[in-house]
C-alpha cells in the first residue's frame, strides 16, 4: 500500500472518549489527507496537510482535529467521539497538491463509537 | 460536496464481458482520476486523465474524457472475477483544491 500504514486498524470506543488515529508514511510525500467513508456518502475529506505544521479543513471537519509534527506522521483526533463518527477512516498521501496528482491510500481504520 | 457521480451504482456481468462505468461532473477540472476499492481495503489509483486528453489506456483499462459533456467513462475489457470491486471517479481542479470523489460503482464479475 505505497508505504502507508494506519493504526489502529480497528477500534471500538464509547461516546465522549477521545480517540487518536495515526497515519505513517515512508514515501516522504508532502501532502497527507484524512477521509471518512460511509455508505451512501462515498469518500469525504476531513482534513489535509500540505507540510509539517501546515493543515487545513476539508468538507467534514467538525469534531475532528489534526496534527503533523513530522513529515511522516499525520494524526487525526476525535476530541469527544460521537456515534455519528462511526466510520471507516482512510489516510492518503500525494507527492503534489490533491487537485493535480494521484493519491495513495492506506488500509483504513474501522472505528465504532458505542 | 460530491463533484463526480458514477453511473450505474451497481453492475453485474459475466467473466469475459466488458464493463463500462460512467462519471459525470459539474465544474471545470484539471484532471479526472479513477480508483478501485476491493472490499475492506483502501483505494488504489488506476488511471489519471488530464483535461486536455481525450482517451487513455492502461492494460485492460480504457478511459475517455469529454470535457464538453463533463463526463468520463471507464471501460474494463475482458473482465475477470478479480475485477470485482467498487470503482470511484475523482475530479481534480488543479492547485486550487483537492480531489473530490464520487460515490462509486459496485462491479460484480461472475465466474
Amino acid at each position: 500500500d505505497a508505504g502507508i500504514t494506519q493504526s489502529p486498524r480497528h477500534k471500538v470506543t464509547e461516546t465522549g472518549t477521545p480517540v487518536t488515529l495515526r497515519c505513517h508514511q515512508t514515501e516522504n510525500h508532502r501532502y497527507m489527507y484524512w477521509y471518512r467513508q460511509d455508505p451512501g456518502h462515498g469518500l469525504r475529506l476531513i482534513h489535509y496537510s500540505y507540510g509539517v505544521k501546515d493543515t487545513d479543513k476539508g468538507e467534514v471537519s467538525d469534531g475532528y482535529s489534526v496534527s503533523r509534527s513530522k513529515t511522516e506522521d499525520f494524526l487525526l483526533t476525535l476530541e469527544s467521539a460521537t456515534s455519528s463518527q462511526t466510520s471507516v477512516y482512510f489516510c492518503a498521501i500525494s507527492p503534489g497538491t490533491g487537485g493535480l496528482d494521484e493519491q495513495f491510500f492506506g488500509p483504513g481504520t474501522r472505528l465504532t463509537v458505542l | 460536496s460530491q463533484q463526480g457521480e458514477e453511473d450505474p451504482q451497481a453492475l453485474s456481468i459475466q467473466e469475459g464481458e466488458n464493463a463500462t462505468m460512467n462519471c459525470s461532473y459539474k465544474t471545470s477540472i484539471n484532471n479526472l482520476q479513477w480508483y478501485r476499492q476491493n472490499s475492506g481495503r483502501g483505494l488504489v489509483h488506476l488511471i489519471l486523465i488530464r483535461s486536455n486528453e481525450r482517451e487513455k489506456h492502461s492494460g485492460r483499462l480504457r478511459v475517455t474524457l469529454d470535457t464538453s459533456k463533463k463526463s468520463s467513462s471507464l471501460l474494463i475489457t475482458a473482465s475477470r472475477a478479480a475485477d470485482t470491486a467498487s470503482y470511484f471517479c475523482a475530479t481534480g481542479r488543479g492547485s486550487q483544491g483537492n480531489l473530490i470523489f464520487g460515490k462509486g460503482t459496485k462491479l460484480s464479475v461472475k465466474p
